[in-house]
């Protein structure tokens, strides 16, 4: 059970749009729904930002939006914000029923 | 609103066993539809799911941690355990205990730092 793929690190300016790409195989983020994100500030517990590919959570801004393309998920921030600042994790359900963590991507909002 | 705490010992021996319990409020461990997980993140680095149990007691490892891992329910406390075995200092992490669905989760516990040192 291999990590899903995601860029060490981002970066973008307030009021600009990011990306974070988070790839794995038909197996997990290509064969399931069931794709998350979380983010997570410095001694902090991660946050559930994104459920089920595109769904955001109650609370949630909508700034904050998903997306999936055959094995690849994808969160887009867009109208960023100085608190957006974190790690932010891509998960993905797998077809061994142990989901799986991407690796992790720092954004930095310059 | 769910909460979740994590307890247990914070120092273990190499080689020894670690144990920690979740304690569920807010809410029942008997929920249909739920699994109740273990996550953990070694310092500096990122999140590794442990495994998970559904209140009828149905377990799921992950491989890597498979051979040592248990994690038991106790309907009776609203409560749920995570026995490591064998630990090396490789399984220094933070402990969190989660409820999830399909690995989803939107209830983390607070989390609980494990040192493994002699």
């Amino acid at each position: 059970q291999s990590a899903l793929t995601q860029p060490a690190s981002v970066s973008g300016s307030p009021g600009q749009s990011i990306t974070i790409s988070c790839t794995g195989t038909s197996s997990d983020v290509g064969g399931y729904n069931y794709v998350s994100w979380y983010q997570q500030h410095p001694g902090k517990a991660p946050k559930l930002m994104i459920y089920e590919v595109s769904n955001r959570p109650s609370g949630v801004p909508d700034r904050f939006s998903g997306s999936k393309s055959g094995n690849t998920a994808s969160l887009t921030i867009s109208g960023l914000q100085a608190e957006d600042e974190a790690d932010y994790y891509c998960s993905s359900y797998t077809s061994s029923s142990t989901p799986v963590f991407g690796g992790g991507t720092k954004l930095t909002v310059l | 609103q769910l909460q979740l705490q994590e307890s247990g010992s914070g120092l273990v021996k190499p080689s020894q066993t670690l144990s920690l319990t979740c304690a569920v409020s807010g809410g029942s461990i008997s929920s249909g539809g739920y699994s109740w997980s273990w996550i953990r993140q070694p310092p500096g680095k990122g999140l590794e799911w442990i495994g998970y149990i559904y209140h009828s007691g149905s377990t799921y490892y992950n491989p890597s941690l498979k051979s040592r891992v248990t994690i038991s329910v106790d309907r009776s406390k609203n409560q749920f355990s995570l026995k490591l075995s064998s630990v090396t200092a490789a399984d220094t992490a933070v402990y969190y205990c989660a409820r999830s669905s399909y690995g989803v989760i939107g209830y983390w516990g607070q989390g609980t730092l494990v040192t493994v040192s002699s």
